[in-house]
């Protein structure tokens, strides 16, 4: 069974921490992706990678960083967290183009205290 | 991001079909997502188009006219367990699914 899997499912902080929240999927999945999603924003894309070290902007990546060392790990920083950063991230991967689907892990509701 | 609309709310009653639309921006179209998310989980695939018209699969239909650039999810006898958020995302080359604001769906007895 396919797993994409999110390190916390809940995690509060303060502002100016620095936070990371991490990904791990077992399919061997070439693309990996960070998303947040509000009530009424829907899901954005805030980085996404295609390999190992590599790295993409996506539509809001102010105030957010990626790391991907390894194929199946895929995490997102944020430098110093702010209460406008709370929100729930979702983490998604796929293999192969742009027509294969996206799994998704559980999601990690973050509040910045 | 790419400009995808689609309702924000609906309401249905069980046994009944429901239609949720979806429109896009054609500059850089490869394909077109939907998902179905019920509240506090992932979202789950539920199906993609690539080409022009009706992709069907048990109770669940999506269309696509890309010349159009419009998509239609469609939901057959509605049961209770359908009350979900549908997200429907656009698939380019070069980038990750870009997703529109997502239409909830709310099927009652």
């Amino acid at each position: 069974d396919v797993k994409v899997t999110q390190s916390s499912r809940y995690l509060v902080k303060r502002t100016g921490e620095k936070v990371f929240l991490e990904c791990v999927q077992d399919m061997d999945h070439e693309n990996m992706f960070w998303y947040r999603q509000d009530p009424g924003l829907g899901l954005r894309l805030i980085y996404f990678s295609y390999d190992v070290k590599m790295k993409e902007k996506g539509d809001i990546p102010e105030g957010y960083s990626v790391s991907r060392e390894k194929k199946e790990r895929f995490s997102l920083i944020l430098e110093s967290a702010s209460t406008n950063q709370t929100s729930m991230y979702l983490c998604a991967s796929s293999s192969g183009g742009e027509d294969t689907e996206a799994f998704f892990g559980q999601g990690t509701r973050l509040t910045v205290v | 991001g790419q400009n995808i609309d689609q309702p924000t709310e609906m309401t249905a009653t069980e046994g009944a079909i429901v239609q949720i639309n979806c429109t896009y921006q054609t500059s850089g179209f490869n394909g077109l997502f939907w998902y179905q998310q019920h509240a506090g989980e992932a979202p789950t695939f539920l199906s993609y188009n690539v080409l022009d018209g009706l992709e069907e699969k048990g109770r669940f239909s999506s269309f696509l006219s890309r010349s159009k650039g419009y998509s239609y999810l469609l939901l057959k006898e509605l049961q209770m367990k359908d009350s979900a958020s549908y997200l429907c995302a656009q698939s380019q080359a070069g980038t990750a699914l870009i997703f529109g604001k997502g239409t909830t769906l709310s099927v009652s007895s």
